[in-house]
């Protein structure tokens, strides 16, 4: 089975300061992990993704995410907020070894960057 | 140039009505999905269809059908609505099953 957890419903950062938006997950294989951005009253759209390969991986709109096997997170980092990045972020992952190609979603969290 | 599209984007009725709605992927993608979000944002898929392979979530109720006439498109059908029913619905497709999804502007339904 597969799973993931994002701990945080809310974030708060100030413009210009880094920010992190935390996931982790669970596969008994490994994983494929995806990053999403939600603005309101839009659909989700793709950030970024790690498949294999280097653990750094660099997105759409300065966004990069850092896959750690030992700890199976893989946390989303930006390292300078703007207003704009404030939205729903979600963290989705799928079992490579798993039998089903659908990815999970994680519960998402709410980004909040103050000017 | 909308990639994934859905009609209609808001759809108002009222409990025991069906209604449908459409989705339509200009993609070229191989697998559509069809994603309820409800009112605290949380995603749960409903159907997947890659290759005529059609994949059902169980827990979601026989009132809710997909039919998809080609690649290109997944509707879903839904009969005897509920309150309970009221929601986001998101249309997706992806290339293969390791691509990242696609997703529509959703469809916000609301059963009165």
């Amino acid at each position: 089975a597969q799973s993931v957890a994002q701990p945080e419903d809310q974030v708060n950062v100030a413009e210009g300061n880094p920010l992190t938006v935390k996931c982790t997950y669970s596969v008994s294989g490994n994983p494929y992990l995806f990053w999403y951005v939600q603005y309101p009253n839009r659909g989700l759209q793709f950030l970024l993704k790690y498949i294999t390969g280097d653990n750094l991986v660099k997105g759409s709109y300065g966004f990069e995410a850092e896959f750690n096997k030992s700890q199976t997170s893989f946390h989303l980092k930006k390292p300078s907020a703007l207003v704009s990045d404030s939205a729903l972020y979600f963290c989705a992952v799928r079992d490579q070894g798993g039998g089903s190609y659908i990815p999970t979603f994680g519960r998402g969290t709410s980004l909040i960057v103050h000017p | 140039d909308t990639a994934v599209s859905q009609t209609p984007k808001y759809l108002v009725t009222q409990m025991g009505n069906d209604k449908s709605i459409k989705c339509e992927q200009n993609l070229g993608h191989d697998t559509m999905y069809w994603y309820k979000q409800d009112s605290k944002k949380f995603l749960k898929i409903m159907f997947s269809y890659n290759n005529k392979e059609l994949i059902i979530n169980e827990t979601v109720p026989n009132r809710f059908s997909p039919k998809s006439p080609d690649k290109a498109h997944l509707n879903l059908h839904i009969n005897s609505l509920e309150l309970g029913d009221s929601a986001v619905y998101f249309c997706a497709s992806s290339l293969g099953t390791n691509s990242p999804l696609h997703f529509g502007n959703g469809t916000r339904l609301t059963v009165t």
